[in-house]
């Protein structure tokens, strides 16, 4: 079964200082999707960042990269530099098929204290 | 990037009528369409896929009678929960890709409360 697991359900980061969100999964697929998504207050799902699990190399958008481990099943979202904006809900998900039918994470709820 | 909407935001009804929640790609068209479930402090759940001119398909578990979706054009589907329950009650998110950016969107949810 095609499972997202994320083990921390809060998390907090002091501003600019960095924070490791995980996330591991499950898949007997293998070439699928991960993403990361943030959920703010305002409840839109925002992407953060997204991985190719056929590409080794790990994925990275400004101060947000991740920790692809493809034999571990896992993909962790470091965020660099912490701002008070990033406080919000991170989503971890998969998307197993290549169909745009994603498999979401119980979600880690990030607090960034100033 | 692409912009998808959802109308109403916020909906409040009484038990056994029906509601309609209506998601738009505003600036794109959208062949295939995703409806999923938020329940309070929870996960995402994908309820069904939306698909342009033709039957939704739905996930296991989904009822398909309770939850009517129909995708009449490809900027439109539509989410109708039927014969509303206070367990119907919850935040329902659309989302569609858009090629341009080989991105899906999501609209910003629809909170549903029946009374």
């Amino acid at each position: 079964a095609q499972t997202v697991t994320q083990s921390q359900p809060e998390m907090s980061v002091q501003e600019a200082e960095t924070v490791t969100l995980s996330c591991t999964y499950d898949t007997s697929e293998s070439d699928y999707y991960l993403f990361w998504y943030k959920q703010p207050p305002s409840r839109q799902m925002i992407l953060v960042i997204r991985q190719e699990a056929y590409k080794q190399q790990n994925a990275t958008e400004n101060r947000f990269s991740v920790n692809f481990q493809k034999a571990a099943k896992s993909f962790s979202l470091k965020i660099s530099d912490s701002q008070l904006g990033d406080a919000a809900m991170y989503f971890c998900a998969q998307d197993p098929y290549n169909t745009d039918k994603l498999i979401f994470g119980t979600g880690t709820r990030l607090q960034v204290f100033p | 990037g692409a912009v998808v909407s959802q109308h109403p935001s916020w909906v409040i009804c009484k038990s056994g009528t029906s509601v309609k929640i209506e998601c738009r790609s505003l600036d794109f068209q959208a062949t295939t369409m995703f409806w999923y479930r938020q329940f309070p402090k929870q996960s995402l759940m994908l309820m069904a896929t939306s698909n342009e001119g033709s039957k939704a398909t739905y996930e296991q578990g989904v009822e398909k009678d309770k939850f009517l979706i129909n995708h009449a054009s490809l900027t439109l589907s539509t989410l109708t929960v039927t014969s509303a329950h206070p367990e119907d009650s919850s935040f329902y998110i659309c989302s569609a890709r858009d090629q341009r950016y080989n991105e899906q969107f999501f609209g910003p949810g629809t909170r549903l409360t029946v009374l």
